[in-house]
């Protein structure tokens, strides 16, 4: 069982906004800072947000990520069809080292 | 530009050992601050990280398979390498190396991705 908690499958129409949570503790989350990537099928996954809250260059603004405690969110707002993917949450892990969610799957209705 | 690539074997038999190399350029390894990683990524499920090298050769192993798994550098070469002893079917699926490097008080990103290789346990 992952250390983080997802949530296994989000959707929502185009133009809407989704939130992707992740869950974990206070040796993961609650003390470290959190990245996101996304994965669409069949390939490498990518750096979608990193240290919580920031994007890589290149990433659209309607990506934004949050922390607070031991959780964490992200947002994606103006929902396209092309951001149909897997998302998943990773920070470090106190006892171990990185430590990945279980992985969240988006449908674009 | 960035680019790491992954090879090795695409079958390997229960019990044997697991080699596999990244290559990788447009960086080195022996600055500070980078590290390199192995993630795995098992048909349908989620990613698995597994070992971690940095620039000084300190390593760290998921503690899982910590007594399976040796990960070394070769920086000349710019090559990492996985070793993962004893291997079975649940070690099947899509091994990746990535880049990770780590900011002043930070935890670190996995930044750039290989493409991964797939690897069938198999007898």
């Amino acid at each position: 069982q992952p250390l983080l908690s997802q949530p296994p499958s989000v959707s929502g129409t185009p133009g809407q906004r989704v939130s992707i949570s992740c869950s974990g503790s206070t040796s993961n989350i609650g003390d470290f800072f959190v990245n996101w990537y996304q994965q669409f099928p069949g390939t490498a996954p990518k750096l979608l947000i990193f240290s919580n809250n920031q994007r890589p260059s290149g990433v659209p603004d309607r990506f934004s990520g949050s922390k607070s405690g031991t959780s964490a969110s992200l947002a994606i707002r103006g929902l396209q069809s092309e951001d149909e993917a897997d998302y998943y949450c990773e920070t470090w892990d106190a006892r171990g080292g990185p430590t990945f969610g279980g992985g969240t799957k988006l449908t674009v209705l | 530009q960035i680019t790491l690539k992954e090879s090795g074997p695409t079958v390997v038999k229960p019990t044997q050992t697991l080699t596999l190399t990244c290559t990788f350029s447009g960086f080195s390894l022996d600055t500070r601050g980078v590290a390199m990683g192995w993630i795995r990524q098992p048909p349908g499920k989620a990613l698995e990280w597994l070992a971690l090298i940095y620039w000084n050769d300190a390593k760290r192993y998921r503690p899982s398979l910590r007594n399976r798994v040796t990960i070394t550098k070769d920086s000349s070469r710019r090559q990492v390498v996985l070793t993962l002893t004893d291997v079975g079917p649940v070690d099947a699926g899509t091994y990746y190396c990535a880049r990770r490097p780590f900011e002043s008080g930070g935890n670190g990103t996995f930044d750039v991705w290989g493409q991964g290789t797939m690897v069938i346990v198999s007898s």
